[in-house]
């Protein structure tokens, strides 16, 4: 069965610190990856995503993964983290039927 | 270009009560998705449509029903509400291929 692991429920980092958020999948073979996050009452927002191709994938607001097939992870990471980052971010992964099946979240929050 | 809209976004039902809730798209998308969003659980599918006329049931679908009649529209009903249904849902679209999904804002229900 289709899983993603995101083994961090909360996350505390400096503002200016580097950040990195990691996503375990279990798949049979090569997933669609995506991480998206969500500020206070709000929906989600892509922030990027992996198909294929060139494993280190950019994304918006200054944010980076990483697809590593031998760890089965797709962390996300930004150099510096600006206090507007502070939000939750989901990884997820799209089964064949072209449905996201979603990790539990990880909480960011950013201190001064 | 609006996106993906829900309406309501706030609703109060009490058990046993029924309710419609609306989404709708202007993006022309094929596939359309509702998810529950309940604390420290991330987003469950409830259920899915890969077109007009064609639905099916995702990770959560017991006390809700689906139909898509058109494409731009997909709404989801509660048939007899239940305090296990309070949680926040979300109404998802996105074009054929995998390119990710577009997110309403949410509706926040609850139950009492």
């Amino acid at each position: 069965a289709q899983s993603v692991t995101q083994p961090d429920i909360h996350i505390t980092v400096s503002e200016g610190a580097s950040l990195e958020l990691r996503c375990n999948y279990s798949y049979g073979a090569t997933p669609y990856l995506f991480w998206y996050v969500q500020s206070p009452g709000q929906g989600l927002q892509l922030l990027l995503k992996y198909f294929s191709g060139d494993t280190l994938v950019q994304g918006i607001k200054g944010f980076e993964a990483e697809f590593k097939r031998s760890q089965s992870s797709f962390n996300l990471r930004k150099p510096s983290v600006h206090w507007s980052d502070a939000a939750e971010y989901f990884c997820a992964s799209q089964t064949g039927a072209n449905n996201l099946f979603f990790g539990t979240g990880t909480r960011l929050t950013v201190i001064p | 270009n609006a996106g993906v809209t829900q309406t309501p976004k706030f609703q109060v039902l009490k058990t046993g009560q029924s309710m419609t809730l609306q989404c709708a798209q202007d993006m022309n998308h094929e596939y359309m998705s509702w998810y529950r969003q309940d604390p420290g659980m991330g987003l469950r599918l409830i259920h899915y449509s890969v077109g007009a006329g064609i639905t099916d049931q995702g990770e959560v679908p017991n006390g809700y029903n689906v139909s898509r009649s058109t494409t731009e529209d997909f709404p989801l009903r509660l048939l007899s509400a239940a305090p296990s249904q309070t949680s926040v849902y979300f109404c998802a679209s996105s074009a054929s291929g995998g390119r990710g999904y577009t997110f309403g804002s949410g509706t926040r229900l609850t139950v009492v």
